[in-house]
């Protein structure tokens, strides 16, 4: 499986832009960029993705590098519900199947 | 509310006894995976059913199997439980499971084994 790499934490104030990077010099041309953050105490939930051109959507932007090899997910005002853990995911495709395999993520903490 | 109901919410059981945990996908969704969070341990990939066959296999003990019926819900079965097996188990469901569709994932069903 290809591999992401995130800072363990960061750390941010509300209503200011947070960018949250992910490493994946490994990443195959084929490979999905996927983020997904999980709040204390629930499933995980969908973010954000892309191939190669930045993304945008409600939620958040997804500005992915020209060689592809990481990407920086956006939240442009950051608020208190956004204290969450961010995982980075390759989406990976082997004879077929599709796993969605997390790392460790980034906690991001929001300060008042 | 993402569309994905699991049953139970809560379950506590002992050791060496079976129990199975129920997914409903959301409506018109083909693909279920599973995947357990104990407390000091990330989002642990089990297993990925895609219309009622299994399509990728992740860390799933052989004490735990699970299946996807004609109808699209799916159940796991956890056997022969061990404390260790104490944790949350989220399913998720998704369209078609290929790598261009986002997974909405259930509120969990938190497992304790005592």
């Amino acid at each position: 499986d290809a591999k992401t790499t995130q800072p363990n934490s960061m750390e941010s104030n509300e209503e200011e832009p947070v960018h949250l990077p992910c490493n994946h010099s490994t990443i195959s041309g084929t490979d999905y960029i996927h983020w997904y953050r999980q709040l204390p105490s629930q499933g995980p939930e969908y973010v954000i993705h892309g191939l190669t051109s930045n993304v945008n959507n409600r939620m958040a932007s997804l500005a992915i590098a020209e060689d592809r090899k990481s990407s920086t997910l956006i939240l442009h005002r950051a608020t208190l519900r956004d204290a969450a853990v961010y995982y980075c995911i390759l989406r990976d495709e082997f004879q077929g199947a599709q796993k969605l395999v997390f790392g460790q993520g980034t906690r991001l903490t929001i300060n008042p | 509310d993402s569309g994905v109901t699991q049953t139970p919410k809560h379950l506590i059981t002992a050791t060496g006894q079976r129990v199975t945990l129920r997914c409903s996908p959301r409506s018109g969704d083909l693909s279920v995976y599973w995947y357990q969070q104990s407390l000091d341990q990330g989002l642990q990939f089990l297993i990925q059913y895609y219309n009622g066959e299994e399509r990728a296999k992740g860390n799933i003990l052989e004490r735990f199997s699970a299946q996807q019926f004609p109808d699209l819900h799916s159940e796991l079965n956890l056997s022969s439980l061990e404390l260790g097996d104490s944790a949350l188990y989220f399913c998720a469901s998704s369209f078609t499971g290929t790598p261009n569709t986002e997974a909405f994932f259930g509120q969990g069903t938190r497992l304790t084994v005592v």
